[in-house]
């Protein structure tokens, strides 16, 4: 069976300071992975998202960037993190073709104080 | 624009009741409709998907309708349990595959 893991799960971070959180999917190949945003009382926003290895599209412009350096792993990245980087982040994956049913992660808490 | 309207915002009912919240949607071209459910911290966890053929699916407790033409649907929960209590949430898939999120219906099950 698949399984998708996020870690960490909280993180508390100084304004300015880089970030790195990491997505990984076990138990399927070529995986269409994304990186969602969510704020508290809106609905998700889709960051970023992938259909293979190095291939990134990035939905809306922010400080943050994503990299896929292999098939089942996807990192989300920022060089200084601002304050409006906190939020609630997801990371996904679906089959790719057909209906793109997304299996969500565990989500990380990110607080940038 | 494609957008996703959930209602009511939060609810709160008592165990053993039902209820029923409601999505409204104006994505086009239409290709499914998904309910996830999503505890407090945790990722969202598929209940159901719909296609435009399908106009009811149910899991469990949990059942969706679909109208396709008035562009609604609806989730109904029945003889709810505590474990029911978490933000559910609508979203719908258009044709190129991008999906829209609705905010969410937060409901409280209360003993």
């Amino acid at each position: 069976s698949q399984t998708i893991h996020q870690w960490p799960a909280t993180l508390v971070q100084p304004v300015g300071s880089p970030l790195s959180l990491e997505c990984t999917v076990e138990g399927t190949s070529n995986p269409n992975l994304y990186w969602y945003r969510q704020a508290a009382g809106r609905g998700l926003q889709l960051l970023f998202y992938s259909v293979g290895i190095g291939q990134i599209s990035s939905e809306v412009p922010q400080n943050l960037s994503a990299s896929r350096p292999q098939d089942r792993q996807f990192i989300l990245s920022s060089k200084k993190l601002l304050l409006s980087d906190s939020g609630f982040y997801l990371c996904a994956w679906s089959t790719s073709g057909g209906v793109h049913e997304q299996f969500f992660g565990p989500g990380t808490r990110l607080t940038v104080l | 624009k494609n957008q996703v309207e959930q209602s009511p915002q939060s609810l709160i009912i008592l165990e053993g009741k039902n209820c029923t919240l409601q999505c409204n949607y104006t994505v086009s071209p239409f290709s499914n409709l998904r309910w996830y459910k999503q505890d407090t911290g945790r990722g969202p966890v598929s209940l159901t998907i719909m296609t435009f053929s399908e106009n009811t699916k149910s899991n469990g407790r949990y059942t969706a309708t679909l109208d396709a033409d008035t562009k609604q649907s609806s989730l109904h929960i029945t003889a709810s349990q505590l474990s029911d209590s978490a933000s559910y949430i609508c979203v719908v898939s258009a044709a190129d595959y991008k999906l829209s999120f609705g905010a969410g219906t937060t409901v409280t099950v209360r003993a």
